[in-house]
C-alpha cells in the first residue's frame, strides 16, 4: 500500500504561470515530511523538512505547507530553470532509523 | 565539493556478472542509506548504516545484494550474478544529527 501519493504526475506551466503540487500521505504520527527536486540523470537535492500542520518553509519560489494529510509545494512565477521532478517523502513512525518512503514524484516542465 | 560521492557514475555489465559500486558520505555524517531508483518511480529504501553497523535492510535486498561500511566511512554494494531486474539507478544517501538526508549523484547500471 502506497504511503506517499503524488499529484499530478506531470504538470506543464508557462514560466510565471503559478501552480502547486500535492503530496498525500496515509502514515499516522508523521516524523517527518521531505521535498527533494531531482534534476534527469542526478541524484535527488533536499530542498524543505516539514514537521507539524500549519508549517511553512519559503526557498526562493518555493514554498512547502504541511496539514495533517497532506503538503503542497507552492511554485511561484516559475523560472524555465524550475523545470525537474519534485518528489516528497515520509519518516514514517516506524522508521527510527530514518527509513524515507517515497512517492513517485511530481514532472515539471515550465517552458519560456 | 564536500557532498556525496559515488563511483562509478555509470555501469554497464552482463547479466550474471558481479558489480560493486562505492559511495563516499559527507565527512561527519555517520549514517548512510543506500536506494535504488526505476525509471518513473522515487526511490526504495534497501539499506542503513549507523557507523559500521547495518542496522536495517529491505527485503528489496535479496541474497545477491551485500552492503558494507568497513570503518564507518566509505561504503560499497555488491550485486552478484546480476539480472536484468537489477538495471536501475542506486542512490546513496548521508545523514548528520539533524533529520535530512544529502544524495550523492547516483549510479546508473545496466544490465544487458
Amino acid at each position: 500500500e502506497d504511503q506517499v501519493t503524488q499529484s499530478p504526475e506531470a504538470l506543464r506551466l508557462q514560466e510565471g504561470e503559478s501552480s502547486s503540487l500535492n503530496c498525500s500521505y496515509t502514515v499516522s504520527g508523521l516524523r517527518g515530511l521531505f521535498w527533494y527536486r531531482q534534476d534527469p540523470g542526478k541524484g535527488p537535492e533536499f530542498l524543505f523538512t516539514l514537521y507539524s500542520a500549519g508549517e511553512e518553509k519559503e526557498k526562493e519560489r518555493l514554498k512547502a505547507t504541511l496539514t495533517k494529510k497532506e503538503s503542497f509545494l507552492h511554485i511561484t512565477a516559475p523560472k524555465p530553470e524550475d523545470s525537474a521532478t519534485y518528489l516528497c517523502a515520509v519518516q514514517a513512525p516506524s522508521s527510527t532509523l530514518g527509513r524515507l518512503y517515497f512517492g513517485r514524484g511530481t514532472q515539471l516542465t515550465v517552458w519560456p | 565539493d564536500t557532498g556525496v560521492s559515488q563511483d562509478p557514475r555509470h555501469k554497464i555489465t552482463k547479466r550474471g556478472q558481479n558489480v560493486t559500486f562505492r559511495c563516499d558520505p559527507i565527512s561527519e555524517h555517520n549514517r548512510l542509506y543506500w536506494y535504488r531508483q526505476t525509471l518513473g518511480q522515487g526511490p526504495e529504501f534497501l539499506t542503513y548504516f549507523q557507523n559500521e553497523a547495518q542496522l536495517e535492510k529491505s527485503r528489496l535486498l535479496s541474497d545477491r545484494f551485500s552492503a558494507e561500511r568497513p570503518k564507518g566511512s566509505f561504503s560499497t554494494l555488491e550485486i552478484q550474478r546480476t539480472e536484468q531486474g537489477d538495471s536501475a539507478m542506486y542512490l546513496c544517501a548521508s545523514r548528520g544529527l539533524e533529520d535530512e538526508q544529502f544524495f550523492g549523484p547516483g549510479t546508473r547500471l545496466t544490465v544487458l
